[in-house]
């Protein structure tokens, strides 16, 4: 099975400008859950999709939004970029299983906001 | 609350025992994780324990739980040079959501 993907892995942005971040989860996942990665911050919790529903959403202002898709390919879109916005975004897919819920990380995407 | 800790930093020489502590607040939480991430990489699930669970062994991996201290501990028998990256604990509430710790980096010295 193909691991999750994410892309792209690199993005360069400017200050006020927005971005879309995209991630395939595993074949077969229907959970997709987005988190930002920085330095000293640990993970952030941005929000979980099941089944094209946003199910929990953290403590992020509206500027960070997502979607989920049919084939449960997610999208994560943050708009007027600020320069803390800058960190790695990492995606992660499960598949409910009836003793726990392993989450498998995709690579990440790294936005760097100038 | 949500709030789950760990030291940041960690340095052991090679062959010795490494220990990574981590305390968490939700006393719902259901399952507590161990994941490493190595340079550039996701993360990657280590070893889970159950919260009715005290302790689990897997290879040189050793998870201990104090549910009453809320305090989850990683023990790394044989530290190796591989073993260096950052150790994230996390912990998941109902198998939806997750609360991960700030990571700490361990550093093994041959």
């Amino acid at each position: 099975k193909a691991g999750v993907t994410q892309t792209p892995r690199y993005l360069i942005k400017t200050r006020g400008q927005q971005v879309t971040l995209s991630c395939s989860p595993i074949s077969g996942h229907r959970s997709v859950s987005w988190y930002q990665q920085t330095p000293g911050q640990g993970l952030q919790f941005l929000f979980e999709y099941f089944s094209e529903t946003q199910r929990n959403k953290g403590n992020f202002p509206g500027r960070f939004s997502g979607r989920q898709f049919s084939n449960s390919r997610s999208e994560m879109n943050v708009s007027t970029l600020e320069l803390g916005d800058s960190a790695l975004y990492l995606c992660a897919s499960s598949q409910i299983a009836y003793r726990y819920n392993e989450q498998f990380f995709g690579p990440g995407t790294r936005l760097t906001v100038l | 609350g949500e709030d789950v800790e760990q030291s940041l930093f960690l340095s052991v020489r090679e062959g010795d025992s490494s220990v990574i502590n981590c305390t968490y607040t939700d006393s719902s939480s259901t399952y507590l994780y161990w994941y490493k991430q190595e340079p550039g990489a996701g993360l990657q699930l280590l070893t889970y324990i159950f919260s009715n669970m005290d302790m689990k062994q897997d290879q040189r991996l050793t998870v201990l739980l104090n549910k009453k201290d809320k305090h989850l501990s990683l023990r790394i028998a044989d530290t190796q040079t591989g073993d260096s990256a950052i150790y994230f604990c996390a912990e998941s509430i109902a198998r939806i959501q997750f609360y991960f710790g700030t990571g700490t980096s361990l550093t093994v010295i041959p």
